[in-house]
């Protein structure tokens, strides 16, 4: 059964700090996707992200990265230069193979504050 | 121009009452997807609709049941609600399996006193 854990369950930082969310995922597929969401104080879920299990190069978004380790099952999220809207709570998800059965887990999430 | 609404988004129900949130998308996606959100738990998946009238379980469906008679619409009944059942509700949909991402609707907050 597939399996994500975001150890970090609350993360705080001053304003201008990098920020690293760690997501470590478990799945016996060889083919898999994942995922990160962004879920701001106003409570709708934002897709940030999303990761083939073949492409381990790195992605680079503005002030945003993600880093796709397999060897680690490692999939984590940095945030550059930290600002207060980026305060929210974040998810990593993991979804394996196609088909109708597919669907999303996600970890339990990081809620990330910014302190100005 | 959100394809996807959850209605209602609040909602006080009493213990033992059945209550049914629904989820109304525009977008003619196949798959559509309940999800509930907890403290402490992340988002954990209800039920789950590949079609219409084609239906399945998530890994805590346990009091729930769905329906999905249109492809825009997938309704989620609580039978008999009770207190553990207050959470916030989220439904999702997705054009072709989960290997895409999801689009997330707005959210239900439903508190069952």
């Amino acid at each position: 059964a597939q399996k994500v854990t975001q150890a970090q369950t609350e993360i705080s930082v001053v304003e201008k700090e990098d920020v690293t969310l760690d997501c470590v995922y478990e799945t016996r597929d060889t083919t898999y996707y994942l995922f990160w969401y962004k879920q701001p104080p106003s409570g709708e879920l934002v897709f940030l992200i999303r990761r083939n299990s073949f492409d381990e190069q790195n992605e680079i978004s503005g002030r945003y990265s993600w880093n796709f380790q397999k060897s680690t099952s490692s999939f984590n999220f940095t945030i550059t230069a930290s600002q207060v809207v980026d305060s929210a709570v974040y998810f990593c998800a993991l979804s394996e193979a196609a088909g109708a059965n597919s669907k999303l887990t996600f970890g339990k999430g990081i809620t990330l504050s910014v302190r100005p | 121009d959100a394809g996807i609404t959850q209605s209602p988004r609040h909602k006080v129900t009493e213990t033992g009452t059945p209550v049914t949130l629904r989820c109304h998308q525009t977008e003619n996606h196949r798959y559509m997807y309940w999800y509930r959100q907890d403290p402490g738990h992340g988002l954990r998946l209800i039920h789950y609709s590949y079609g219409v009238k084609d239906t399945d379980k998530g890994e805590v469906s346990d009091g729930y049941s769905v329906s999905r008679s249109k492809t825009e619409d997938f309704l989620l009944t609580l039978e008999s609600a009770t207190s553990s059942q207050t959470s916030v509700y989220f439904c999702a949909i997705s054009e072709s399996t989960s290997l895409y991402g999801y689009t997330f609707g707005s959210g239900t907050r439903l508190t069952v006193v």
